[in-house]
């Protein structure tokens, strides 16, 4: 079965500065990944999907995320972080219905 | 409306009482899923159905909940005897399947059970 590492409980960042939320997956092949996200008190919402196309993978709200193999990693980032973008954020192997632990972003003012 | 909703969304029940909670997907998707998720951990896969055939079960799903489709439209999951434990957040998703591809899948608001 493939699962994913999501290798951080919590991130904090300042508004305006880079985000990143690191995922690791173990597969004996290329997974499908997606990344969800979470606001509080709200449904989860996907942010973007990787599914063996491009491996720089354009989601919603400025988010991108990059397929390595070499790392086995499906790394998040944002270039500048907004107020808005505090959440909770999921890495998921879809065809498992497996979850991260998920990331918990907290930005500061 | 066109997304997942789900009924109730919250629920107070007592140890030992049996609950029902109900999910309505997205008329044309196929598969429909339901989660467990905990304060401060990602949801936890419970069980999905393709149409009305249900594919698989966690084996964290314990012999008392059980869930139905019976016409591969809207999907009910039954917990009976509840326990302190299951107090939780039950999150129901919808997706379309099709030529093998996992298709994104979207979620309801959830169902907030809280056992006393």
């Amino acid at each position: 079965a493939q699962s994913v590492t999501q290798l951080d409980s919590h991130v904090s960042v300042s508004e305006g500065t880079p985000v990143l939320l690191r995922c690791n997956y173990s597969s004996s092949y290329s997974p499908s990944l997606f990344w969800y996200v979470q606001h509080p008190n709200k449904g989860l919402q996907l942010l973007l999907k990787y599914t063996s196309a491009a491996t720089l993978v354009k989601g919603i709200n400025g988010f991108e995320a990059e397929f390595k193999k070499s790392e086995t990693s499906f790394h998040l980032t944002k270039p500048s972080a907004h107020m808005s973008d505090a959440a909770e954020y999921f890495c998921v192997v879809p065809l498992d219905m497996r979850f991260g632990a998920g990331t918990r972003l907290t930005v500061k003012p | 409306d066109t997304g997942v909703s789900q009924d109730p969304r919250h629920k107070i029940t007592k140890r030992g009482q049996n609950v029902t909670f109900r999910c309505d997907p997205i008329s044309e998707h196929n598969r429909l899923y339901w989660y467990r998720q905990t304060l401060g951990q990602g949801p936890e896969f419970l069980t999905y159905f393709q149409n009305e055939a249900q594919l698989e079960k966690s084996r964290l799903l314990s012999d008392r909940f059980s869930a139905e489709r019976p016409k591969g439209s809207f999907s009910t999951l039954e917990i009976q005897r509840t326990e302190q434990g299951d107090s939780a957040m039950y999150l129901c998703a919808s997706s379309l399947m099709a030529r093998g591809a996992p298709y994104e899948q979207y979620f309801g608001p959830g169902t907030r059970l809280t056992v006393t």
